[in-house]
């Protein structure tokens, strides 16, 4: 198993510009997530999908889009990027159980200029 | 809405000795789940422990233990013999089942320094 694979590692972006992060998942996974995590500071919820088709918005889903069309896939939309976008973005992945443990990606690192 | 709260920005210890790791959270919920992550240098994010509210034995893997006060509110992370690989942020998160999502509320992290 991959586990969660995440897609670019890095990218550069002008103000304005649109990007989508990819993220899979193997493990059949019925939820998954997108964090971003600012320096220095813990990751915060964006959007989640507890299945294929069910998307939802987190904590800071604000200049960000999603789609859920298939179980293995969650790829995340940025649309007319902005300087505040600059972060580290994570896609986690878990089972159904609660206490199940939520399975990160390595992320991908954006800066916008 | 939940909160968690990592007091210690920064902390350092010896290799082979013992350090702990503080977390308070604010809940109204009865039913929950605790978690400590370890995101090291290379920015993965790693399951370290995790905690059933509902369970009052403190869980234990390997070196690590914790320490859960759900009356206080308290859920702290004990390293034993602590290891050079240890080095890290730690992440504190909060998981309720209510509400669908099932998400995780972070806490901002401590950065844990192993020195030899």
């Amino acid at each position: 198993n991959a586990g969660v694979t995440q897609t670019p590692k890095f990218r550069i972006l002008k103000i304005g510009q649109s990007m989508t992060l990819q993220c899979a998942q193997d493990m059949n996974h019925n939820y998954m997530y997108w964090y971003r995590q600012d320096p220095g500071m813990g990751l915060k919820l964006i959007y989640y999908s507890v299945g294929a088709g069910i998307t939802d918005k987190g904590e800071v889903p604000n200049g960000y889009n999603v789609s859920r069309s298939t179980t293995e896939d969650f790829p995340l939309r940025l649309e007319l990027a902005a300087p505040s976008q600059t972060s580290v973005y994570f896609c986690a992945s878990r089972g159904l159980a609660p206490n199940n443990e939520q399975f990160f990606g390595p992320g991908t690192r954006l800066t916008v200029l | 809405a939940q909160t968690v709260t990592q007091s210690q920005p920064e902390m350092s210890v010896q290799e082979a000795e013992t350090v702990t790791l503080s977390c308070t959270y604010d809940t109204s919920e009865n039913n929950y789940y605790l978690f400590w992550y370890k995101q090291p240098p290379s920015r993965q994010m790693i399951l370290v422990i995790r905690q059933e509210a509902y369970k009052q034995q403190n869980a234990t893997e390997n070196r690590f233990s914790v320490n859960f006060q759900k009356a206080a509110k308290s859920f702290s992370l004990k390293i034993s013999d602590s290891q050079l690989g240890d080095t890290a942020m730690y992440f504190c998160a909060f998981m309720s089942p209510q509400g669908g999502s099932e998400k995780l509320v972070f806490g901002k992290g401590t950065k844990l320094t192993v020195n030899p």
